[in-house]
């Protein structure tokens, strides 16, 4: 079946530009996680859904930084007023329920702000 | 912030060789997971260890966990040159009531595979 989407792959914005990035879930996993991946370094956790209950913002380095799931499906990361420092991989997962850890991938969007 | 450390930070071996990576954590877990991450595929879930586990064995892949010092290794045998690719451990806390669900990842082991 089909594995988790981001759109776009790639972005490139100028300072100051917001940008949405998106993330399809597989069909049916609760639970939908945002993790921000810089050069090399480890993911690092951004926020947390469950269905369409943001549960934890704990990552969220700034409040430039805004993320929803309003169906409990589809979700979307808004980054405004974008900074140099927010470039990094941007990587969403799911998982099918709230209790079950392995978490599936998607491949990412490489973002670059210049 | 990340929650450990890896080592080697970076690791060549020859195929059919075998590849050891170690993981060190801060806090207690409900559990441990190895991922890994290469240009082609994204990051893959290769394996879980529950923190009332010593030992797992998945295919090639052989993993400990230690919770009295806090660190983890992967084993992977005969390794090939398919299996280069960045790996990371990441640890599921511990919290009263349950476990939460968010992953802290290390910062990885890059491993290369000679053919």
């Amino acid at each position: 079946g089909a594995g988790v989407s981001q759109s776009p792959r790639y972005k490139v914005a100028k300072r100051g530009q917001d940008v949405a990035l998106r993330c399809d879930p597989i069909s049916g996993h609760v639970s939908l996680f945002w993790y921000q991946q810089a050069l090399g370094q480890g993911p690092e956790f951004l926020t947390y859904f469950q269905n369409e209950a943001q549960l934890d913002k704990s990552g969220l380095p700034s409040d430039r930084f805004f993320a929803e799931r309003p169906e409990g499906s589809v979700s979307t990361l808004k980054i405004q007023r974008t900074q140099q420092e927010d470039s990094a991989v941007y990587l969403c997962a799911s998982s099918l329920e709230v209790m079950i850890y392995e978490q599936y991938f998607g491949p990412g969007t490489r973002l670059t702000v210049t | 912030s990340q929650q450990g450390e890896e080592d080697p930070q970076a690791l060549s071996i020859q195929e059919g060789e075998n590849a050891t990576m170690n993981c060190s954590y801060k806090t207690s877990i409900n559990n441990l997971q190895w991922y890994r991450q290469n240009s082609g595929r994204g990051l893959v879930h290769l394996i879980l260890i529950r923190s009332n586990e010593r030992e797992k064995h998945s295919g090639r892949l052989r993993v400990t966990l230690d919770t009295s010092k806090k660190s983890s290794s992967l084993l992977i045998t005969a390794s090939r040159a398919a299996d280069t690719a960045s790996y990371f451990c990441a640890t599921a806390g511990a919290t009263y009531g349950g476990a939460t669900n968010k992953l802290i990842f290390g910062t990885g082991t890059l491993l290369a595979v000679q053919p």
